[in-house]
């Protein structure tokens, strides 16, 4: 079946420091790939997405690629603020029909000034 | 003009009652969903209906029970409540079922003492 991994958290950074968060998954077939993400006491919003190999998916300084030999999407931004502290979250979308999201566990990010 | 509102936003009850939380969409969107989101934020889907019809239901509990009256409305009904029904549960919505673009309410927080 289908599977997303992200790296564990919580992660801590200061201001305008760089960011990665690792995402791979497992899937059948040509997957679509999603970032949400979800700020404290909300819920969860699409952040950027990728439906085929080598697009890169940009919002609010965030990029990802999708990468299909290394299946992975992660996460990056340049220059992180306080007000990107949130839960991200990787997600995967079959193509084959099933019609449902398959979620990571979410890594927890606090910048700190 | 909330997307998607859910209510209440808390609940808090005592095990073995039963109790309902509602959901609206303004989006037009024809498919709606239920998560659940626990202690760990860990986030899996629960129902999707389609057009008022069930298209996703996955190993829940019979005590959990959704209804869509129609296509803007998704409620979902608990039965027999248990402490390990505790958690964060949130509505979603998208265009159609093959869209993960999903638009997901605030959530609302269930504890069961």
């Amino acid at each position: 079946g289908n599977s997303v991994t992200q790296m564990e958290g919580p992660v801590t950074l200061s201001e305008e420091a760089f960011l990665t968060i690792n995402c791979t998954y497992t899937a059948t077939g040509y997957p679509s790939l999603f970032w949400y993400v979800q700020y404290p006491g909300e819920g969860l919003q699409l952040l950027l997405k990728a439906t085929k190999a080598d697009d890169k998916g940009s919002n609010k300084g965030f990029e990802a690629t999708y990468r299909k030999e290394t299946t992975s999407f992660h996460l990056e931004k340049g220059s992180v603020q306080v007000s990107d502290s949130a839960v991200y979250f990787c997600a995967l979308g079959s193509n084959f029909g099933n019609e449902k999201l398959t979620f990571g566990t979410g890594t927890r990010l606090t910048i700190i000034p | 003009d909330t997307a998607v509102s859910q209510t209440p936003k808390y609940l808090v009850t005592q095990m073995g009652n039963d109790k309902s939380i509602k959901c609206e969409q303004n989006l037009g969107h024809d498919t709606m969903y239920w998560y659940k989101q626990d202690s760990k934020k860990f986030l899996k889907i629960m129902f999707s209906y389609n057009n008022k019809e069930l298209i996703i239901n996955e190993t829940v509990p019979n005590r959990f029970s959704p209804k869509s009256p129609d296509k803007a409305h998704l409620n979902l009904h608990i039965n027999s409540l248990e402490l390990g029904d505790s958690a964060v549960y949130f509505c979603a919505s998208s265009q159609q079922a093959a869209s993960y673009e999903q638009y997901f309410g605030p959530g609302t927080r269930l504890t069961v003492t």
